[in-house]
């Protein structure tokens, strides 16, 4: 059972273009929705995070969006730029710590 | 200083073989996990410890064993691994609900192990 959906599985932008990577989750109790970022042959780590009584949150050029009556919310990336080439996991927690993370996102920015 | 640690980095072994895996890590967090990355990327918790005590533990094969000598280390021993053992296994340290009742969870490098 996949509480956390997240699309697409892969994502080509051009440089200077912006990336929009999708998630949506089941469980209501969930109350911390966290993105990281993985680079190849490096752990995840912390991009950005959300709680549910705002609908967006911004960190330089990363966005999140967030929309609790429909369970999604989505990661912008603006001005994208070949060092944001990774691999994108959203993740939801609830109040006792346990993160579920969505199946993550390879993006690739080209030059 | 590495904020959190694993060794082996890699660790190649036959099937039927025990193995560990070390995790330590230096912030002073009070909670550490284990999760396994397969093939597809998907990461999955295992186990997570807070104050050495578990408190979260996943549908894991009982040849898994983790143990928290302390708040410090968290470490994974492997009985009579398998093939669909192969995967990366990484540690992570957080604080439990800080004060904003945030999971900010720091992850280490990971230990990529291959089971022949």
């Amino acid at each position: 059972q996949q509480q956390v959906k997240q699309s697409p599985q892969s994502l080509i932008v051009q440089k200077g273009g912006i990336s929009i990577i999708n998630c949506a989750y089941e469980n209501t109790a969930f109350d911390y929705f966290p993105w990281y970022q993985q680079f190849p042959g490096k752990g995840p780590a912390l991009l950005i995070a959300i709680r549910p009584d705002v609908s967006e949150k911004k960190e330089g050029r990363f966005t999140i969006s967030f929309n609790k009556s429909a369970k999604q919310f989505s990661l912008h990336i603006m001005d994208s730029q070949p060092g944001d080439s990774a691999t994108y996991f959203c993740a939801a927690s609830t109040s006792y710590g346990k993160l579920t993370f969505g199946q993550g996102t390879i993006l690739t920015v080209h030059p | 200083d590495t904020a959190v640690s694993q060794t082996p980095k890699y660790l190649v072994t036959q099937m039927g073989n025990d193995k560990s895996i070390k995790c330590e890590q230096n912030l002073g967090h009070d909670t550490m996990y284990w999760y396994k990355q397969d093939s597809k990327k998907f990461l999955k918790i295992m186990f997570s410890y807070n104050n050495k005590e578990l408190i979260i533990n996943e549908t894991v094969p009982n040849r898994f064993s983790p143990k928290s000598p302390d708040k410090a280390h968290l470490n994974l021993h492997i009985n009579s691994l398998e093939l669909g053992d192969s995967a990366v296994y990484f540690c992570a340290s957080s604080l439990h609900l800080d004060r904003d009742r945030l999971n900010i969870q720091y992850f280490g490098a990971g230990t990529r192990l291959s089971v022949l």
